[in-house]
């Protein structure tokens, strides 16, 4: 069984500061990897996609990058900004034979908050 | 465009009484997802359809039940509420964009049971 951690929890950084945020998953074969911004009493916006076959993607000041075989993805988030403040999800779909039609498994989230 | 739309936000349920959630969209999406989130942790999948007319389950079904009429509309059913459905339910619906199959959620109904 699928097995998504986010680590830290939480984190609490200054205005301006370069931040990585962890995922781990337990299954190597996944399809692709997502990451999810989630605001207080908002639904998930899907910030960036990765496929399995790509080591990363990137979006203005995020970048992301995944290594499968060791189950890890970091979502790096540069010259942080207050507006930045929220949870990030990050979700691994199945391989469902080699199509996009696997199921999402997500972790917890890390909650993110950028002191002015 | 309006996306995803679930009713109601909020809602305080009693031990054993039912309700249904309801979620529809409007950007012609076959795929209709019901998840369930609860506090510090991530979403589960409770059912999910592919298509109108056609359901499955997913990681947590038990005390839930869906049906999928149109392609627009996915309710989600609780007939006999327990606390242990205390929690934020989200909608989602996507499509297949080539390899890409991105969901596209709603803002959540928030669901006690006392």
């Amino acid at each position: 069984k699928q097995e998504v951690t986010q680590i830290p929890a939480a984190l609490s950084v200054p205005e301006g500061e370069n931040l990585v945020l962890n995922c781990s998953f337990t299954d190597s074969a996944i399809y692709n990897l997502q990451w999810f911004r989630q605001d207080p009493g908002k639904g998930l916006t899907s910030l960036l996609l990765i496929q399995s076959s790509q080591r990363e993607q990137t979006s203005g000041r995020l970048n992301a990058s995944l290594d499968k075989s060791s189950g890890r993805s970091t979502l790096y988030i540069a010259a942080s900004q207050p507006g930045d403040s929220a949870t990030y999800l990050c979700a691994v779909r199945h391989n469902a034979g080699g199509t996009s039609y696997g199921k999402l498994t997500f972790g917890q989230g890390t909650i993110l908050t950028v002191h002015p | 465009n309006a996306g995803v739309t679930q009713t109601p936000k909020f809602r305080i349920l009693k031990i054993g009484q039912s309700m249904t959630l309801q979620c529809t969209q409007d950007m012609n999406h076959n795929y209709m997802y019901w998840y369930r989130q609860d506090p510090g942790m991530g979403l589960k999948l409770i059912y999910y359809s592919v298509g109108a007319g056609i359901t499955d389950k997913g990681e947590v079904p038990n005390g839930y039940n869906v049906s999928r009429s149109t392609t627009e509309d996915f309710p989600l059913r609780l007939e006999l509420a327990a606390p242990s459905q205390t929690s934020v339910y989200f909608c989602a619906s996507s499509w297949l964009q080539g390899n890409k199959n991105i969901q596209y959620f709603g803002a959540g109904t928030r669901l006690s049971v006392l």
